[in-house]
């Protein structure tokens, strides 16, 4: 079975600061994508970033990027530049079939103005 | 186009009665997704419909069914609620289900309490 583990319960930084959210997963599998998904307090989960495991170039959306570890099955978010809409409840998920995603337990970052 | 809709948003329930929720995804996606979420928690996988076919289902009790119909609409049903059964359901779709090429994109879910 996969699984996906987010070590930072709770994070903070300060408004136009960077921010590091960790995660790192298990699998035996090697065609796989990642994730990170934002949920906000409207509960609503929105796709941050993707990754393909077999892309060694790391996934970047403006202010969004990762840090994809291949080998050591990690995968962090990079957040520049941070602002107040940023926070919300941060998930790491994998996915290898396509029919079943594994999400981690989050992170909540708070964005200090 | 309007994202994916669920119903209803907040649900109250006493233990031993029945359930249904229901989710309308995005336009063109054939593939429905539904995963629990439990208040502090990650979202874990219930059941994958694609194309009116069952092609996943999660570690959840026979309490727990799903349907998807013609249309791509889909219901969850639980039955002979439990306390435990407390969550925040979500639907998600996918264009077709296929790895990693459509992620998965989420509504905005349904409470349920079970009292």
């Amino acid at each position: 079975a996969q699984t996906v583990t987010q070590s930072q319960p709770e994070m903070s930084v300060q408004e136009a600061e960077t921010v590091t959210l960790s995660c790192t997963y298990d699998t035996s599998e090697n065609n796989y994508y990642l994730f990170w998904y934002k949920q906000p307090p409207s509960r609503q989960m929105i796709l941050v970033i993707r990754q393909e495991a077999y892309k060694q170039q790391n996934a970047t959306e403006n202010r969004f990027s990762v840090n994809f570890q291949k080998a050591a099955k990690s995968f962090s978010l990079k957040i520049s530049d941070s602002q107040l809409g940023d926070t919300a409840m941060y998930f790491c998920a994998f996915d290898n079939t396509g029919n079943q995603f594994y999400f981690g337990t989050g992170t909540s970052l708070t964005v200090i103005p | 186009d309007a994202g994916v809709t669920q119903s209803p948003t907040h649900l109250i329930k006493t233990r031993g009665q029945h359930v249904t929720l229901r989710c309308s995804p995005i336009s063109g996606h054939k593939s429905v997704s539904w995963y629990q979420q439990v208040l502090g928690q990650g979202p874990q996988f219930i059941f994958q419909y694609y194309e009116k076919e069952e092609r996943g289902r999660g570690n959840f009790p026979d309490r727990f069914s799903a349907r998807q119909f013609p249309n791509y609409s889909s219901e969850l049903n639980v039955n002979a609620l439990l306390l435990g059964d407390s969550a925040l359901y979500l639907c998600a779709s996918s264009l077709d289900g296929g790895i990693g090429n459509s992620p998965l994109h989420f509504g905005n879910g349904t409470r349920l309490t079970v009292t």
